[in-house]
């Protein structure tokens, strides 16, 4: 079945040092959306690629969104304590026609300061 | 602006006994409603989701059902807990859009222990 991807699966970083989760997935996808988790908390949504070769930014974070739209990465530049939680990438299920969103494992993110 | 409760934030159940989680949202109409789960930290699995007031879909065969009596509520049940039930639950709410998913809303989730 449709799968989704998420490599590593855990992290350690030193506060300062870059950090790069990757998502890939099974089938192409239309859309791909991350999220953090922190520690004890929920998913929080922090942004949605849509184009083939997509590439945005949020202050120190860059998405990227593959040529083939099957694959995604996470790039946090000079980590921060602030950072640290799980990070999920998310696909819409192609098999219905709600777009429900298959989540990978996720990337736990540690950093020492 | 939208808001998402989730009740209660903790519970200890015994092996056997039921279970109703609650899932209220506001500042919204007519929303898609879901329930996740998470188990030992990790992933997120979809186990229901909802287009509309009585209209249910089950992702997972399990030993849970849910339901969904008013437009902004969305109620995870089960008559008989299984040590496996245990874990993050965790409801969510996402506009009905066009062809592009929308980013999904998390409630605050419920941690169950079944002991």
């Amino acid at each position: 079945g449709q799968q989704v991807m998420q490599i590593p699966q855990y992290q350690h970083v030193q506060e300062g040092e870059d950090f790069t989760t990757y998502c890939n997935s099974s089938t192409t996808l239309s859309n791909i959306q991350w999220y953090k988790q922190r520690p004890g908390g929920h998913p929080v949504f922090l942004i949605q690629l849509v184009k083939s070769g997509e590439v945005k930014k949020q202050k120190r974070l860059t998405f990227q969104f593959g040529e083939a739209k099957k694959n995604s990465s996470l790039h946090i530049t000079a980590t921060q304590t602030t950072d640290v939680g799980t990070y999920f990438c998310a696909g819409p299920f192609d098999g219905g026609s709600q777009g429900n969103l298959i989540f990978g494992k996720g990337t736990k993110l540690s950093v020492k300061p | 602006s939208q808001t998402i409760h989730q009740w209660p934030a903790t519970l200890v159940q015994p092996v056997g006994s039921p279970l109703s989680l609650e899932c209220t949202v506001e500042g919204t109409s007519n929303p898609n409603l879901y329930w996740y789960r998470q188990a030992a930290g990790r992933g997120l699995q979809l186990l229901f989701y909802s287009i509309g007031i009585g209209q249910i879909s089950s992702e997972v065969p399990q030993n849970l059902s849910a339901s969904r009596p008013q437009d902004r509520q969305f109620i995870l049940s089960s008559k008989k807990l299984l040590l496996s039930d245990s874990g993050f639950y965790l409801c969510a709410w996402r506009a009905k859009r066009g062809a592009y998913t929308g980013e999904l809303f998390f409630g605050e989730g419920s941690r169950l222990t079944v002991l």
